[in-house]
């Protein structure tokens, strides 16, 4: 089956734009994460959408954003970009069901890759 | 909030050879992850530690959990170079995880 899948894979951007990274989780996955990956601050948890809701949220400011739809895809928005938002944006699906062994496995996509000048 | 350690950042190791990673967490977690990431690549899920004494073995790969201890460990044996990649271990409280700074495993011929 297909796997998550993250668009776009890499994006260049200028301080104070903003951005929208897409991504559409495997099929049967109601539960989508984001996490920002930086060589600095290692894998960093920003928000993770359950049932179109917000379920939980990392310590990021409120310029990051994220919504999910009812097909479970989730996008994720940073407006007024910073250079430190440069970093790989992943996105990780899972079943989130409460019985099923092994329902909590993440499955990441690729990545988006932002670089910010 | 859950806090997960591990030591070392960084593993330089000939082939043949044997290496343990280890992951310390700061607080109950729901179960205990290892994930391997290669260079540019996401992450791939390599085990699922559910319970105290759990041991998961996949080739040349063993992962082990000590909930008392709070400490999970990556057994690596006879080392080959496609082990080269960084390894994460995690721990979640719910459906909210918490990752470890990742070990950069680099297997020399």
């Amino acid at each position: 089956k297909a796997g998550v899948t993250q668009t776009p894979r890499y994006l260049i951007k200028t301080r104070g734009q903003q951005v929208t990274l897409s991504c559409s989780p495997i099929s049967g996955h109601r539960s989508v994460s984001w996490y920002q990956q930086t060589p600095g601050q290692g894998l960093q948890f920003l928000f993770e959408y359950f049932s179109e809701t917000q379920r939980n949220k990392g310590n990021f400011p409120g310029r990051f954003s994220g919504r999910q739809f009812s097909n479970s895809r989730s996008e994720m928005n940073v407006s007024t970009l910073e250079l430190g938002d440069s970093a790989l944006y992943l996105c990780a699906s899972s079943y989130r069901g409460r019985v099923v062994i092994g329902a909590n496995v993440l499955t990441f996509g690729a990545g988006s890759r932002l670089t910010v000048l | 909030e859950l806090k997960v350690e591990q030591n070392p950042l960084f593993l330089s190791m000939q082939e043949g050879k044997n290496y343990t990673i280890y992951c310390n967490y700061s607080t109950t977690s729901d179960r205990l992850y290892w994930y391997r990431q290669d260079p540019g690549k996401s992450l791939e899920s390599l085990f699922v530690l559910l319970s105290n004494g759990a041991v998961k073995q996949e080739g040349r790969l063993m992962a082990s959990l000590d909930t008392k201890a709070r400490l999970s460990t990556l057994h690596i044996t006879a080392a080959v170079h496609d082990l080269s990649a960084t390894y994460f271990c995690a721990g979640n409280t719910g459906n909210q995880f918490y990752f470890g700074t990742g070990t950069s495993l680099t297997v020399i011929p």
